[in-house]
């Protein structure tokens, strides 16, 4: 069966520090890939997404994400973290429906 | 814009309670969803809809019912609750039928059924 997964539960990371957070994604294809953020109490804010085309894609928030076809791999990356980018981070896959992975909750120390 | 909208925010139902999620958008969509969110599973999809009067069963469709009567409304009933539907439910609403089009959410509801 088709699956996202978010190996990381949990990530702690200090204000200014790079982030990568990743997405493995199981598919035959190249399915459509996103990436949400979801701050504590809110719904979910669509960060960037991927289609075709340059495999390095910009999102809002100083977000990029890398698409790796030979890994199955989208992951997430901003290279100087803020305090506001503390929380959960949703990869997903757009099939017939929209398959989301599991979350990873980031937290920023300052 | 309001965007999508969700009502109420939090409800704190007794088992065997009845209640209706309300969810409303002013961006003129199509397709509008209703997913519910729990520790350590993401998203699950509960039942969506392509159009004024259409729904469609999601991945865990059971215990709920659904009704699109307005393009701008998307309602979610649970007729009978069961602590099992304790969980956050989120609304999300997209234009066109194209595996593109993205998905916008509401701010959710907080349902705990004791």
């Amino acid at each position: 069966a088709q699956s996202v997964t978010q190996p990381d539960i949990h990530i702690t990371v200090s204000e200014g520090a790079s982030l990568e957070l990743r997405c493995n994604y199981s598919y035959g294809a190249t399915p459509y890939l996103f990436w949400y953020v979801q701050s504590p109490g809110q719904g979910l804010q669509l960060l960037l997404k991927y289609f075709s085309g340059d495999t390095l894609v910009q999102g809002i928030k100083g977000f990029e994400a890398e698409f790796k076809r030979s890994q199955s791999s989208f992951n997430l990356r901003k290279p100087s973290v803020h305090w506001s980018d503390a929380a959960e981070y949703f990869c997903a896959v757009m099939l017939d429906k929209l398959i989301f992975g599991t979350g990873t909750r980031l937290q920023v120390f300052p | 814009n309001a965007g999508v909208t969700q009502t109420p925010k939090f409800r704190v139902l007794k088992t065997g309670q009845s209640m209706t999620l309300l969810c409303a958008q002013d961006m003129n969509h199509e397709y509008m969803y209703w997913y519910r969110q729990d520790p350590g599973m993401g998203l699950r999809l509960i039942h969506y809809s392509v159009g004024e009067g259409t729904t469609a069963k999601g991945e865990v469709p059971d215990g709920y019912n659904v009704s699109r009567l307005k393009k701008q409304n998307f309602l979610l009933g649970l007729e009978s609750a069961a602590p099992s539907q304790t969980s956050v439910y989120f609304c999300a609403s997209s234009s066109g039928t194209g595996s593109r089009e993205t998905q916008y959410f509401g701010p959710g509801t907080r349902l705990l059924v004791l």
